[in-house]
């Protein structure tokens, strides 16, 4: 398999604090992709670093990539009670194929 | 939301039945991918699409066929359905133009098989 692992499995952290989670994955990449599932849905893209970036941020997420490590990290700050989710790494060896880590589950305490 | 549609949500069906599983978009995207979800797994492709009538297995292909005769829907059959497919199944779509295009996912078909 070729299968990326998220760690941890999971993180509980209370309301307010910064929830850091990690990725790797064992092929070279194109580009590696970050998505969340709430409980009972799909999954929803959150952000697309690619191979020759090194960090990127969205809102209240940031991305690392580490290409010569082969891991990338999700950085989540000042969560909310709302961004209690299963994230997900994907990677994109190919142009249009990914392929997904297992997941952390992210519990955030009011 | 991406404009994408599976049904039927929950099945319930008996071992050795065929069961087929719809996925439909409004989005006009070229690839349409199978997914499921088990626990300890994670999401691992069944079955992708790249256009109409074109076609491709994924990583857990066995036992699981597809179709798509139109760009809006791609269709996924178990022809003879057995306890192990017991699980989550996801459709996804990814369109445009380059790589890295993201995937949007339907919420999922829970298919219970006993």
């Amino acid at each position: 398999s070729q299968q990326g692992e998220e760690d941890p499995q999971a993180l509980s952290i209370q309301e307010g604090e910064n929830a850091t989670m990690n990725c790797s994955y064992k092929t070279s990449i194109n580009n590696l992709q970050w998505y969340r599932q709430n409980s009972g849905r799909g999954l929803v893209h959150l952000i697309l670093i690619r191979s020759n970036e090194r960090e990127k941020h969205s809102g209240r997420l940031r991305v690392t990539l580490d290409t010569s490590k082969k891991s990338s990290s999700l950085l989540i700050t000042a969560s909310r009670a709302a961004d209690t989710a299963s994230y997900f790494c994907a990677n994109g060896a190919g142009s249009y194929q990914l392929t997904f880590g297992k997941g952390t589950k992210l519990s955030v305490i009011p | 939301d991406a404009g994408i549609t599976q049904s039927p949500r929950h099945k319930v069906t008996e071992t050795g039945t065929p069961v087929t599983l719809r996925c439909h978009q409004t989005e006009n995207h070229r690839y349409m991918y199978w997914y499921r979800q088990d626990p300890g797994h994670g999401l691992r492709l069944i079955h992708y699409s790249y256009g109409v009538k074109d076609t491709d297995k994924g990583e857990v292909s066995d036992g699981y066929s597809v179709s798509r005769s139109k760009t809006e829907d791609f269709l996924l059959t178990l022809e003879s359905a057995t306890s192990s497919q017991t699980s989550v199944y996801f459709c996804a779509i990814s369109g445009g133009q380059g790589d890295g295009q993201p995937q949007h996912f339907g919420d999922g078909t829970r298919l219970s098989i006993l």
